[in-house]
């Protein structure tokens, strides 16, 4: 079967560092992205994992190994505005013509002063 | 920037009625997507499609249908809607996956209420 897991939820301190975690099982593998949404808006595209390692991208880093199935998302220097799900979704290498996602139910950080 | 654009941001139906929800995308993208989101639950496929008048089932069909008569309109349909349908639904786009990372790009979506 299909499935991806990560945290329900997680609190953290402004100015500190934090890492999401997720996890996966799917039958194909072509690709993993991480999704910032704000309450009450449209998600929004974070980063993408095809390889093996780390992808910086100013604060926001995120890592993959695909033979562990096993992904995270490290936020540093944590703003109060990073409160926010942060969803992990995988792309199915079956998906042919398709960018078909498959998601998680998403975690939900809340940063405190 | 890709803009993806939903007709309604709040939208209050009652049981049975037939319910169209409209999505627009201005970046000539092939792929488009419907999903509801339920706490708990996270995102789920209503239905896609990959092309104009191509449309395939996503993981929860039920009660839905798409129409896809132009390329840059994606609509979602609820027959004969229900109260179990009431949710956030979000409408995504993207080009297909052979041409990079090719993220999808959503809509600030439609919360739908069926009283």
């Amino acid at each position: 079967g299909q499935n991806i897991d990560q945290p329900t939820e997680m609190t953290a301190t402004e100015g500190a560092i934090v890492q999401i975690n997720c996890t996966y099982q799917t039958s194909g593998f072509n690709g993993l992205f991480w999704y910032q949404q704000h309450a009450g808006e449209a998600p929004t595209f974070l980063s993408y994992n095809v390889l093996d390692g780390l992808e910086e991208k100013g604060r926001f880093s995120s890592f993959l190994s695909r033979s562990k199935g096993y992904s995270y998302l490290l936020l540093k220097e944590l703003q109060m505005k990073d409160s926010a799900s942060y969803l992990c979704a995988v792309r199915d290498r079956y998906g042919g013509a398709t960018n078909k996602l498959i998601f998680g139910t998403g975690t939900l950080l809340a940063v405190q002063p | 920037d890709v803009k993806v654009t939903q007709s309604s941001r709040y939208l209050v139906k009652r049981t049975g009625e037939k319910v169209f929800l409209e999505c627009v995308q201005d970046m000539d993208h092939e792929n488009m997507f419907w999903y509801r989101q339920d706490p708990g639950l996270g995102l789920r496929l209503i239905y896609f499609s990959y092309d104009v008048k191509m449309k395939e089932k996503g993981d929860i069909p039920e009660g839905y249908s798409v129409s896809r008569e132009k390329k840059e309109r994606f609509s979602l349909i609820l027959e004969s809607a229900s109260t179990n349908q009431t949710s956030m639904y979000l409408c995504a786009s993207s080009l297909p996956p052979g041409q990079g990372r090719q993220p999808q790009h959503f809509g600030d979506g439609t919360r739908l209420s069926i009283l």
